[in-house]
């Protein structure tokens, strides 16, 4: 089992362009979320789904947007990049009833 | 409401002292207590958690932590520092929101040097 895979692990991007985060599970968990990890501040919730077809804003989700079209996959895309956006992002997942969260590798993002 | 308080945001041991990592917790409700360590470059990993059963938890690579609802803590301990040990440690509380999702508070975090 692969478990929690991002794609890609770094990327640079300029003012205004977009791009998507790739977050792919095996472990045919319910839950998924993006967090985003900035120093110094810990983790902050983007976006979360319950399910294939589910999702809600998290604590901080304007600037991006989500999909969850399979239990496998839960993409995050940036439409309008902007230098807020530099962070560590990190997918994570859980099983219903388990308070674990397995995370991914993380994606390295900067906006210049 | 919940909220996790880490106090110490670099801490400094020699190899083979004691590591204590402090954590505070604010919780409405019961709380599931978690401690995560990252590594340089790597996501979080779960070192051990707390829900409700025994007081003293363990984890991995010899860390334990104990729930002190009185003093609402949850520190984090080992009783040898390993050069290995130097990562990034979160705490982190968990509850289940509204909106069917669980909601989980992390801590800023602490980043421990291990000196030789």
């Amino acid at each position: 089992n692969a478990g929690v895979t991002q794609t890609p692990k770094f990327r640079i991007l300029k003012i205004g362009q977009s791009m998507t985060l790739q977050c792919t599970q095996d472990m045919n968990h319910n839950y998924m979320y993006w967090y985003r990890q900035d120093p110094g501040m810990g983790l902050k919730l983007i976006y979360y789904s319950v399910g294939a077809g589910i999702t809600d804003k998290g604590e901080v989700p304007n600037g991006y947007n989500v999909s969850r079209s399979t239990t496998e996959d839960f993409p995050l895309r940036l439409e309008l990049a902007a230098p807020s956006q530099t962070s560590v992002y990190f997918c994570a997942t859980h099983t219903s009833g388990s308070y674990e969260q397995y995370f991914g590798p993380g994606t390295r993002l900067t906006v210049t | 409401a919940q909220s996790v308080t880490q106090l110490g945001s670099h801490v400094s041991v020699s190899e083979g002292a004691l590591v204590l990592l402090r954590c505070n917790y604010s919780s409405s409700v019961p709380p599931y207590l978690f401690w995560y360590v990252q590594y340089p470059n790597q996501g979080l990993q779960l070192l051990l958690k707390y829900t409700s059963a025994a007081t003293l938890v363990k984890g991995i690579n010899g860390f334990e932590a104990e729930f002190k609802k009185s003093e609402t803590s949850f520190h984090l301990t080992k009783p040898s520092a390993h050069m290995s040990d130097a990562a990034e440690y979160f705490c982190a509380v968990s509850g289940w929101n509204s909106g069917g999702y669980q909601k989980v508070t992390f801590g800023t975090g602490t980043k421990l040097q291990v000196i030789p």
